[in-house]
């Protein structure tokens, strides 16, 4: 079975500071990983993903993420918190070598960013 | 372009009946995922369709639950003799391909907020 841990419910960052949103997950062979963002009352919107190849990926709106093998991590990041930033983030994985499509999300970081 | 639609918006039932969710994926979109998002939880997955038939509907809950997509577009999702515990958030995604090599990111919809009284 496939798991995705985000092990903060929250993070507080000040404008203008670094931020790091967490993700691990668990999933036999090699992972698709996505996160995925949820502003209120709003659908899900895509980020960023990472299917193979250079283990750093860049994303809309200055995100980026990590692939981290040997840790099985994708932590979130991005330079200089805007304080729109603050949203719900998710984290998903699928399975590429079973082929199964579904995503298994995590139960989500919530972002906040003050001015 | 048009996003991925759902109707109703939200929907209020009683206990025991039965509702309809619809979906409209983005226009050429071959793949689509129902997921179901409970309070304060991440989105947890349903069924998927490949074009016209089920690919994985493993995700489904109960035989309660059933889902079509007949001409490998709109879909509708059918929940028989609603109960309390079926209160969430139902999401609905898209994405162009499907293919499990493709790695294609899901598109989502706003979600239809179901409430079982």
């Amino acid at each position: 079975a496939q798991s995705v841990a985000q092990p903060e419910d929250q993070v507080n960052v000040a404008e203008g500071n670094p931020l790091t949103v967490k993700c691990t997950y668990s999933v036999s062979g090699n992972p698709y990983l996505f996160w995925y963002v949820q502003y209120p009352n709003r659908g899900l919107q895509f980020l960023l993903k990472y299917i193979t190849g250079d283990n750093l990926v860049k994303g809309s709106y200055g995100f980026e993420a990590e692939f981290n093998k040997s840790q099985t991590s994708f932590h979130l990041k991005k330079p200089s918190a805007l304080v729109s930033d603050s949203a719900l983030y998710f984290c998903a994985v699928s399975a590429r070598d079973t082929g199964r499509r579904a995503l298994t999300f995590g139960s989500g970081t919530r972002l906040q960013v003050q001015p | 372009g048009a996003g991925v639609s759902q109707t109703p918006s939200n929907k209020v039932t009683e206990k025991g009946k039965y509702v309809e969710l619809r979906c409209d994926p983005i226009s050429g979109h071959t793949a689509l995922y129902w997921y179901r998002q409970s309070l304060g939880q991440g989105p947890e997955f349903l069924i998927y369709f490949q074009g016209t038939g089920a690919a994985d509907d493993s995700g489904l809950p109960n035989d309660r639950f059933f889902a079509v997509r007949p001409e490998g577009s709109v879909s509708t999702l059918k929940i028989q003799r609603t109960e309390r515990g079926d209160s969430a958030v139902y999401l609905c995604a898209s994405s162009l391909k499907g293919l499990a090599a493709s790695g294609d990111e899901q598109f989502f919809g706003p979600g239809t907020r179901l409430t079982v009284l």
